[in-house]
């Protein structure tokens, strides 16, 4: 298995730029989660998926969209880059839809927006 | 929504001591509490967790404490080596994850 795969590894954006991080699990997960990684701030929830079809927000949402078309890839839009976007971004996906059990992440995606 | 506060944001041992991180949480429906290790440049990756219904867990030398009425938990880890240096998570989830905002333990050879 290769786990949750995360593509680009890097991307630097121009402001106002689009762009989409892609995110793939070959687990069989039906959970499926987007976070982004700032420094001194942990990691925060931007949305999150419990199946195919469905999404749901969370606690960053605003400026990123998402979609869930099949169990295995969930990737995370970004319509109109920022400077505030800047960040590293993980992908995590688990077995247990409820939120109680391991997360397994991607390698991570760092974006630099100008 | 959950908030989750972790102390201390560094912390610096000498191999072979103990370290304590501790968690707050506000949410007391929040009824699992992993705790992530990330080391420089790498993904997180859980290294213990406990459920809301067990007070203690330990494995090997990490073991957590989970507090319910205080909402707090802590990792322990004993017996210090210098490959435990990395940043640590706390987490508390009910339907959804919130992280601590990290800590850096640095272990001195």
């Amino acid at each position: 298995n290769a786990g949750v795969t995360q593509t680009p590894k890097f991307q630097v954006l121009k402001t106002g730029q689009s762009m989409t991080l892609q995110c793939a699990q070959d687990m069989n997960h039906e959970y499926m989660s987007w976070y982004r990684q700032d420094p001194g701030m942990g990691l925060r929830l931007i949305h999150y998926s419990v199946g195919a079809g469905i999404t749901d927000q969370g606690e960053v949402p605003n400026g990123y969209n998402v979609s869930r078309s099949t169990t295995e890839d969930f990737p995370l839009r970004l319509l109109s880059a920022a400077p505030s976007q800047t960040s590293v971004y993980f992908c995590a996906s688990s077995p247990d839809r409820t939120n109680t059990g391991e997360l397994f992440f991607g390698e991570g995606s760092r974006l630099t927006v100008l | 929504g959950e908030n989750v506060e972790q102390h201390p944001s560094t912390l610096s041992v000498q191999e072979g001591d103990s370290a304590v991180i501790k968690c707050t949480y506000s949410d007391s429906a929040s009824n699992y509490f992993p705790w992530y290790k990330q080391e420089l440049g790498k993904r997180p990756q859980l290294i213990i967790d406990i459920r809301s219904n067990v007070g203690e867990k330990k494995d090997q030398r990490i073991a957590v404490t989970l507090n319910k009425t205080a909402k707090h938990f802590s990792l322990h880890i004993t017996e210090t080596q210098p490959e435990d240096s990395a940043v640590y998570f706390c987490a508390a989830s009910r339907n959804k994850f919130y992280f601590g905002s990290g800590t850096k333990l640095n272990v001195k050879p």
